[in-house]
């Protein structure tokens, strides 16, 4: 199975920076990814989808690149209001393996 | 308005089965492949299961393969998930998640949270 692995697990950056997290894919999935935001005590949310489209509603901060086995999300200008763990999530086949997430906090 | 509604969660011992409901409404999910994700307590998400439109074709994670069984009741417009032979590491709260166009998911339900334990 092909197994996803998501870095930084965690980061803290002050609010206006610019955040990169970082999603592998063991073996190759063209542009099959997916990229969720869970908020503290919420359900997750779609943020992107197909490595770089983002969801309807979705702030144009965020946004998605990658091909293949290297994936990114990218903050422009980080907000208090996106606190929240993300993952990354590959559905190019069965099983739909999540990354391991990473949270992320207000410096 | 979409929204999912999970229940039937609750304390189990282990060895022990337990049925989850997924109640849909604001959609009709006959249209949509369904999925089940799971969180343990302060972990991350785990993709379980999916299923199609009419119920023919399911998918399991390896986790619980063989002990999960996936269903829907279109005309009920309520997807199940059957979880026998339970373990202390299946304690997790379980959400519903409609698939989008593709194979992610673009709405969740709340979460049933279920406990393994003596």
């Amino acid at each position: 199975d092909i197994q996803m692995t998501q870095s930084p697990s965690s980061l803290s950056a002050s609010v206006g920076d610019r955040v990169t997290i970082t999603c592998r894919a063991s073996q190759g999935i063209s542009n099959y990814l997916a990229w969720y935001q869970q908020k503290p005590g919420k359900v997750p949310k779609l943020l992107i989808y197909a490595a770089s489209t983002l969801q309807s509603g979705v702030p144009s901060r965020f946004s998605g690149s990658g091909s293949g086995t290297h994936f990114t999300l990218t903050i422009s200008s980080l907000q208090p209001e996106d606190v929240a763990a993300y993952y990354c999530q590959k559905y190019d086949s069965v099983p739909l393996t999540f990354g391991g997430g990473t949270k992320v906090e207000i410096k | 308005e979409v929204q999912l509604v999970e229940s039937g969660g609750g304390l189990v011992q282990p060895g022990g089965s337990l049925r989850l409901s997924c109640a849909a409404s604001g959609f009709t999910i006959s249209s949509y492949w369904m999925h089940w994700v799971r969180q343990a307590p302060g972990k991350g998400l785990v993709w379980v299961s999916r299923i199609n439109t009419d119920g023919s074709i399911t998918g399991y994670a390896d986790s619980v393969k063989g002990r999960f069984t996936t269903s829907r009741d279109n005309a009920k417009n309520t997807l199940y998930l059957q979880m026998n032979s339970l373990r202390a590491e299946d304690t997790a709260v379980y959400y519903c998640a409609r698939e989008a166009g593709g194979w992610y998911v673009d709405h969740w339900g709340q979460g049933t949270l279920v406990t393994v334990s003596s």
